[in-house]
């Protein structure tokens, strides 16, 4: 596709459960970022890979919340024992890595996530 | 310390009227990009608008330009002859080092409603 593409675009899940939302970047990019943004709020860094470089991680906001990017392309977040403060909206991007330039991230249409 | 702060968490403007969005940032690396984003209600972020720390001249594009201050460390997002569709919330963002890929720094974002 042309796009960032996100799925699924919405989850439900129990207290307790693990969850894993994914996310397929843009075709060449090699930037990938992970946001989460609660209702109403800004975006909230989670967790960037670019490249082969070692992610960034230090959004993460617990050892329940992981990450993973497979063949420089598709990543998954992955939560494990959900509580229900993780209900939000996660949003991913990706970029080109320029050494000059913009390099804009493009973002996807988000997961929103509710734990019940 | 907030690396992006925007100071005006909502506001309206009558259409047809110029609007400004503050957007102040903290850094101490010479090279940095600036960047703006629309979200929206529903959900997508579209991106507006970028500024590099060494560019001589504000960006423009279309009905949107940036009243970059380097001195005050603050860029500014002008929309020039609102329209009902600029509704939206509006969030700064800004990338340090040199890297494209390196990580994007969200405010908290401005409301803005525009009145017919």
């Amino acid at each position: 596709g042309a796009g960032v593409s996100q799925s699924p675009s919405n989850k439900v899940t129990e207290k307790g459960k693990d969850v894993e939302l994914r996310c397929d970047p843009i075709s060449g990019h090699t930037a990938l970022y992970w946001y989460r943004q609660s209702l109403g709020q800004g975006l909230e860094f989670l967790i960037y890979f670019q490249g082969n470089s070692a992610p960034d991680k230090s959004g993460l906001p617990s050892d329940r919340f992981s990450a993973e990017r497979t063949g420089g392309s598709v990543s998954t977040l992955t939560i494990q024992r959900t509580q229900q403060e993780d209900s939000a909206v996660y949003l991913c991007a990706s970029s080109l890595a320029l050494v000059r330039g913009r390099g804009e991230a493009f973002f996807g249409q988000g997961t929103r996530l509710t734990v019940v | 310390a907030q690396k992006i702060t925007q100071t005006q968490p909502g506001m309206f403007v009558q259409e047809k009227e110029a609007v400004t969005l503050d957007c102040t940032y903290d850094t101490s690396d010479p090279s940095y990009g600036l960047f703006w984003y629309k979200q929206p209600s529903s959900g997508e972020m579209i991106f507006l608008i970028y500024q590099g720390s060494y560019d001589q001249q504000n960006a423009t594009e279309g009905r949107y330009s940036l009243n970059f201050q380097k001195a005050r460390k603050s860029a500014n997002l002008v929309i020039s002859a609102s329209q009902l569709g600029d509704s939206a919330m509006y969030f700064c963002a800004m990338r340090e080092g040199r890297a494209a890929g390196n990580k994007l720094t969200f405010g908290g974002g401005t409301r803005v409603l525009v009145k017919p």
